[in-house]
């Protein structure tokens, strides 16, 4: 198994550019997330589903979209981007059983640059 | 929302010390976790522990959900325990949806 992929792994947008973060995994996980980590801080949720289909807002969507249409990817998309966006992007995914002792498989992440 | 309070923010060792990290949160949880981040980047789940005690190896964890408190004890520390450890909960009304403390950044020094 792969786990978790993401792509790309670094990227730089100049401000008003929209792009997407890709996010797969391999492991017919049901839940899946994605984070931003800011310098020096801890992650924030960002968006969250459950299952295909099926999304939901975390702590700080404002600026993002996601779409769930398969169980295996999950991508985010930025629009109009800012350079308060600029962050580490994660992505993890769980299984129910796995979420219920805690466990939860991250994405190496992606590094963003807004300028 | 809750809140997550993390103490030390920073904390510099002699290998083979012992270290006491802290967590503390302002409402009840259902879901306490601690995640090592190394200096890769990479983030590992360490304990899952909403209340009681763990151990794994070198590495224990203790949660007191009455006082809201959580310790994650590090003995022995090697090189290899750098990084960062986050605490992160989820409230009662969400358990899938964690909120993380800013980390305790720790360097062990051989």
């Amino acid at each position: 198994n792969a786990g978790v992929t993401q792509t790309p792994k670094f990227r730089i947008l100049k401000i008003g550019q929209s792009m997407t973060l890709q996010c797969t995994q391999d492991m017919n996980h049901n839940y899946m997330y994605w984070y931003r980590q800011d310098p020096g801080m801890g992650l924030k949720l960002i968006y969250y589903s459950v299952g295909a289909g099926i999304t939901d807002k975390g702590e700080v969507p404002n600026g993002y979209n996601v779409s769930r249409s398969t169980t295996e990817d999950f991508p985010l998309r930025l629009e109009l981007a800012a350079p308060s966006q600029t962050s580490v992007y994660f992505c993890a995914s769980s299984d129910r059983r796995r979420l219920a002792q805690g466990e939860q498989f991250f994405g190496p992440g992606t590094r963003l640059t807004v300028l | 929302g809750i809140q997550v309070e993390q103490s030390p923010p920073d904390l510099i060792l002699q290998e083979g010390a012992n270290s006491t990290l802290r967590c503390n949160f302002s409402d009840s949880v259902n879901n306490l976790q601690w995640f090592h981040q190394n200096p890769w980047g990479q983030l590992i789940n360490l304990f899952y522990i909403p209340s009681g005690t763990k151990q794994n190896g070198r590495l224990s964890a203790t949660t007191v959900a009455t006082e809201r408190y959580s310790l994650l004890y590090i003995s022995s520390s090697q090189t290899t325990d750098s990084g960062v450890y986050f605490c992160a909960v989820a409230g009662e009304d969400s358990s899938y949806k964690l909120i993380f403390g800013s980390g305790t950044r720790l360097l062990v020094r051989p």
